[in-house]
């Protein structure tokens, strides 16, 4: 079936790293993908990965793929206040569309 | 380029009312998406297009037409509006296959 899995929530102290964690089950998904959404707006694309790869840095960010255990996480380093947004991971299913998760709150605490 | 274009940004019907949500995208992307999203539910996909005079249903289509008669727009219809159908409604567009997802700014639409 399709079903990709987040938890609701995740509260980070500024400064802090932040990890949101998304689990999939297409074993046969060809990209997964980071959204951002911050409050009134559309989704925005942070950053994705092959279904090949194990990891992916760019800048702050750091994705991480465990296919064994259909695992994604995002690691955002030093997390800033313009980080609070709602944080969607999404895995391609066939060549037709993207299946998402029911998004992260990320929350920052001074 | 405007990028994905979606009007209107706010709408309020009665419940029997029909009403077209816009979308354009001026990238000359084929696959167009329709999703809503509810709180706690993430983006459901309900309609999609993979090029002009194509369209499929997606996970949830019950109460929604859509139609692709050129490659720039992609309508999407509510024949007779309901209260389960308030939501968030997003546009997408991409050239194709599984590449990069581009995303309008939302209709929010409430039937009472």
């Amino acid at each position: 079936g399709e079903d990709v899995e987040q938890s609701l929530f995740l509260s980070v102290r500024e400064g802090d790293s932040s990890v949101i964690n998304c689990t999939y089950t297409d074993s046969s998904s060809t990209y997964l993908y980071w959204y951002k959404q911050e409050p009134g707006a559309g989704l925005q694309l942070l950053t994705y990965i092959f279904s090949n790869m194990d990891m992916k840095q760019d800048q702050r960010l750091t994705v991480l793929l465990n296919k064994k255990d259909k695992h994604l996480s995002l690691r955002i380093a030093d997390t800033q206040t313009g980080d609070s947004a709602i944080y969607f991971c999404a895995e391609t299913m066939g060549a037709q569309k993207l299946v998402f998760g029911q998004g992260t709150r990320l929350t920052i605490n001074p | 380029n405007a990028g994905v274009t979606q009007t209107p940004k706010f709408q309020v019907l009665k419940t029997g009312q029909s009403m077209t949500l816009q979308c354009a995208q001026d990238m000359n992307h084929e696959y167009m998406s329709w999703y809503r999203q509810d709180p706690g539910m993430g983006l459901r996909l309900i309609h999609y297009s993979v090029g002009a005079g194509i369209t499929d249903q997606g996970e949830v289509p019950n109460g929604y037409n859509v139609s692709r008669s050129t490659t720039e727009d992609f309508p999407l219809r509510l024949l007779s509006a309901a209260p389960s159908q308030t939501s968030v409604y997003f546009c997408a567009s991409r050239r194709g296959g599984a590449d990069t997802q581009y995303f309008g700014p939302g209709t929010r639409l409430t039937v009472l």
